[in-house]
């Protein structure tokens, strides 16, 4: 079955750029979405397609997805960023929606 | 107001059953596929069941295959999962989410329902 790796944890001061990768076997040729869960609440979308971003989702949310890495990047990281990010393919070999294990972004 | 609102969980032992229901209102919910995305406390995303706009495409985790029943009315615009002979490890929030198709984003998520499996 297909995998996605992520970072359990990222790190990053205030004002700086924080990139969470998500890795996966030629992942650059599949789909890529991504989404932010704060703690007691439910996910909500924050990348689709590898690179859209909902409306409501600041600009500084970008994301790209090339080889065997995507790559969720926040730019002029808030505290109120802090936050669970998943990434998210679908497996169509197997017919599985498949998630990373999630990455902890921790605003210093 | 586009809104998913999980309903239906509850705490079971083991081997039991339980019907989850998941109302949509603020769209056209037989527009849109729809899936039920399940989070064991502390743990990651797990997503457990997809169904088509008209029900004709279904998939399912394995660990749901055989026991886990995904359906939806859209006449009630509503979503379900009839899930038997439950286990311990089937203890998690469950969340509805809208989805774009097959392999598309879930851009609408319910506020998630607790089911609790233990004796």
């Amino acid at each position: 079955s297909y995998v996605l790796t992520q970072p359990p944890s990222v790190s990053v001061a205030p004002g700086k750029t924080a990139r969470v990768t998500c890795g996966g076997n030629d992942i650059g040729r599949r789909s890529v979405h991504w989404y932010q869960q704060k703690p007691g609440q439910a996910p909500i979308l924050v990348i689709y397609y590898d690179g859209g971003r909902p409306s409501g989702i600041p600009e500084r949310f970008s994301g790209s997805n090339s080889g065997n890495t995507a790559t969720l990047t926040i730019s002029r990281v808030e505290a109120g960023d802090e936050a669970d990010y998943y990434c998210q393919v679908w497996d169509s070999s197997s017919d599985r929606l498949v998630f990373g294990g999630g990455t902890k972004l921790t605003v210093l | 107001e586009v809104q998913l609102v999980e309903s239906g969980g509850n705490l079971v032992q083991p081997g039991g059953s339980l019907r989850l229901s998941c109302a949509a209102s603020g769209f056209t919910f037989s527009s849109y596929s729809m899936n039920w995305v399940r989070q064991a406390p502390g743990k990651g995303l797990e997503w457990v069941s997809y169904i088509s706009i008209s029900s004709s495409d279904i998939y399912y985790v394995d660990s749901a295959k055989g026991r886990f029943t995904i359906s939806r009315d859209s006449a009630k615009n509503s979503l379900y999962l009839q899930m038997n002979n439950l286990r311990d490890e089937d203890t998690a929030v469950y969340y509805c989410a809208r989805a774009s198709g097959v392999g598309g984003q879930m851009d609408v998520w319910g506020q998630g329902t607790t089911v609790t499996v233990s004796s």
